[in-house]
């Protein structure tokens, strides 16, 4: 069974700060993608990555994909209130690329 | 319409009925994908669409959970004997295609609670 374990699960941090969310796997994945959820709605596609070692950037957002294809991270800059919310990363198996395996989600809140 | 939409947004049901949930993909996505959310975690794969045929039903937890897909459009989730483990969120999504990148774009889900 391929998993993704994501941590930190919580993070509360103050307007400003900086953070960064992991996500790591032992299996490799074709590509993987972020998402951020807030609460009622379902998740809304941040970024995909696709090939190992890059590195993408949405405004205060980075996104690293491992060497390995193994790992992602995604780091904010002087985090804001508007960025709380739910952070899922997902990746598509080599052998089953339709298909998503999500890890289990970072909360986070900014403080204002 | 513009997005993935699902329909009811909250059902609450009896232990032992059955119900039905509804999702209505981005038109032209050829491409469905069934998820559940327990609260506070990530999202289960139960099944997936190309075209009118589900390939990979490997997500669905019991026999008592089906689905379908007509028109190239429209699938209902159908969850018979409902127990209070089925309790979630019910998120459906679509893609163009079911290969490469595979950009899901999400509804806001179905709320199930099973009393």
């Amino acid at each position: 069974t391929q998993l993704l374990e994501q941590s930190p699960q919580f993070l509360s941090i103050q307007e400003g700060e900086n953070l960064t969310v992991y996500c790591n796997s032992s299996s490799v994945f074709s590509s993987l993608q972020w998402y951020r959820q807030e609460p009622g709605e379902g998740p809304v596609l941040l970024v995909t990555v696709v090939t190992g070692g890059e590195v993408k950037k949405l405004k205060r957002l980075t996104f690293q994909f491992g060497d390995a294809r193994k790992d992602s991270s995604l780091h904010i800059t002087a985090a804001q209130p508007g960025d709380t919310g739910l952070y899922l990363c997902a990746g598509a198996p080599m052998d089953s690329s339709y298909k998503l395996i999500f890890g289990s989600g970072t909360r986070l809140l900014v403080r204002p | 319409g513009a997005g993935v939409s699902q329909s009811p947004s909250n059902k609450v049901t009896e232990k032992g009925k059955d119900v039905e949930l509804r999702c209505d993909p981005i038109s032209g996505h050829t491409a469905l994908y069934w998820y559940r959310q327990r609260l506070g975690q990530g999202l289960e794969f139960l099944i997936y669409f190309q075209g009118n045929s589900a390939p990979d039903k490997s997500g669905l937890p019991s026999d008592r959970f089906s689905a379908e897909r007509t028109g190239e459009s429209v699938s209902t989730l159908t969850i018979q004997r409902t127990q209070q483990e089925d309790s979630a969120v019910y998120l459906c999504a679509s893609s163009l295609a079911g290969e490469t990148y595979n950009e899901q774009f999400f509804g806001p889900g179905t709320r199930l609670t099973v009393l």
